[in-house]
């Protein structure tokens, strides 16, 4: 069975562009989350999304955005980009409806906004 | 909310050897699920082991295992017969009613010949 797959793997932007990452979750998983992660703050929680509605929704602010399509794919969009946005974004998948099982993780998306 | 802390920011140990690593967190859900992933300079976060916080026995999964101590909220991994691959960042992660994981920080762990 194929892992979550994020694309692209490797993205370079400049300040005030937007981008759109994308997430592929393992066959069958249903629940897709986000996270980034910076040297400085680690890894933070971004959004949660369960059968296209987003569940949970971390402390960022509203340039970042996401959805989930019926297919369970997911994509998430960074509008006027910072500096400070610079950072890996690493979408996970799980099985169930329940937020206590297992997440896997894609390999990520290493944003660099210059 | 829950935080999770991580004190040891770099660890290592020689190839071979036991090493320890610590966590605590602190909530006031009394249902959640704990973890330990590994992130490789490969950067694939990989589920090393996880624990039920209802369940009083300790999760083993072949050389690693924890120490869930659930009233001092704490939760160590230990790691066995250290091997040369398992230099990673180690993040100890909770995962309550919210539909997310809080992680902590993280510790640098290096396993040295």
């Amino acid at each position: 069975k194929a892992g979550v797959t994020q694309t692209p793997r490797y993205l370079i932007k400049t300040r005030g562009q937007q981008v759109t990452l994308s997430c592929s979750p393992i066959s069958g998983h249903r629940s897709v989350s986000w996270y980034q992660q910076t040297p400085g703050q680690g890894l933070q929680f971004l959004f949660e999304y369960f059968s296209e509605t987003q569940r949970n929704k971390g402390n960022f602010p509203g340039r970042f955005s996401g959805r989930q399509f019926s297919n369970s794919r997911s994509e998430m969009n960074v509008s006027t980009l910072e500096l400070g946005d610079s950072a890996l974004y690493l979408c996970a998948s799980s099985l169930s409806t329940s937020s206590y099982n297992e997440q896997f993780f894609g390999p990520g998306t290493r944003l660099t906004v210059l | 909310a829950q935080t999770v802390t991580q004190s040891q920011p770099e660890m290592s140990v020689q190839e071979a050897e036991t090493v320890t690593l610590s966590c605590t967190y602190d909530t006031s859900e009394s249902n959640y699920y704990l973890f330990w992933y590994k992130q490789p300079p490969s950067r694939q976060m990989i589920l090393v082991i996880r624990q039920e916080a209802y369940k009083q026995q300790n999760a083993t999964e072949n050389r690693f295992s924890v120490n869930f101590q659930k009233a001092a909220k704490s939760f160590s991994l230990k790691i066995s017969d250290s091997q040369l691959g398992d230099t990673a960042m180690y993040f100890c992660a909770f995962g309550g009613s919210n539909y997310k994981l809080t992680f902590g920080k993280g510790t640098l762990l290096t396993v040295n010949p």
